[in-house]
């Protein structure tokens, strides 16, 4: 079985600041590992995925993430947020074998001008 | 209409009642998932179909009742619900290409408020 932990339940930075959501998790196989976005009265949308290869995976608006194996980390990073970024965000493991995905409980991340 | 869909969006419904949340993927996928968004609690998968299959249901109350016409529609038959149902309830859909599923495509939810 797998487990995800977002360290930090609430982030609230402000704009043009960097920001790091923290993500860990927990599984005895491979996993491949996402980061989910809810925007306000959405649903989840891919922000973006590691799958194998390069551990440094980027997103089309500016996010990345850094697959960091001996630290079972998986750590959102933007240098420079907008209001416009604000939302939750969701960390998720999936075995490579499997179809279940487990996420965890979400970080809200509030960008203040 | 794209990706995946679902109505209502929002529903409120009395404990004796009995409604319906109705998904749909326009994305060619042939698995389906009803998940259960809770207020801080992660998300909980209930059900999952393949290929119009239930293979996996994580012991969900009865009141719950999932159907499965056709690969592209997926249906939650809600009936005697209790208040601690009130939360989102989000469909997703995938390829699951025997063994291997790919990732997962959310619809934006229903709000469902159990009165």
């Amino acid at each position: 079985a797998q487990s995800v932990t977002q360290l930090d339940s609430q982030v609230p930075v402000f704009e043009e600041a960097p920001v790091e959501l923290r993500c860990n998790y927990s599984s005895s196989v491979s996993v491949y590992l996402f980061w989910y976005v809810q925007y306000p009265n959405q649903g989840l949308q891919l922000l973006l995925k590691y799958l194998s290869g390069s551990t440094l995976v980027e997103s089309i608006n500016g996010f990345e993430a850094e697959f960091n194996k001996s630290q079972t980390s998986f750590h959102l990073r933007k240098p420079s947020v907008h209001i416009s970024d604000t939302a939750e965000y969701f960390c998720a493991v999936r075995e490579t074998s499997g179809s279940r995905l487990t996420f965890g409980e979400g970080t809200q991340l509030t960008v203040n001008p | 209409e794209t990706g995946v869909t679902q109505t209502p969006r929002h529903l409120v419904m009395g404990m004796t009642n009995k409604k319906s949340l109705k998904c749909e993927q326009h994305l060619g996928h042939n698995a389906m998932y009803w998940y259960k968004q809770s207020a801080k609690k992660p998300l909980e998968l209930m059900f999952v179909y393949s290929l119009e299959e239930r293979v996996e249901n994580n012991s969900v109350p009865s009141r719950f009742s999932p159907e499965c016409p056709n690969s592209s529609h997926l249906f939650l038959h809600l009936h005697t619900l209790q208040p601690e149902d009130s939360a989102l309830y989000l469909c997703a859909s995938s390829q699951d290409r025997g063994g291997y599923t790919d990732t997962q495509y959310f619809g934006p939810g229903t709000r469902l408020t159990v009165l």
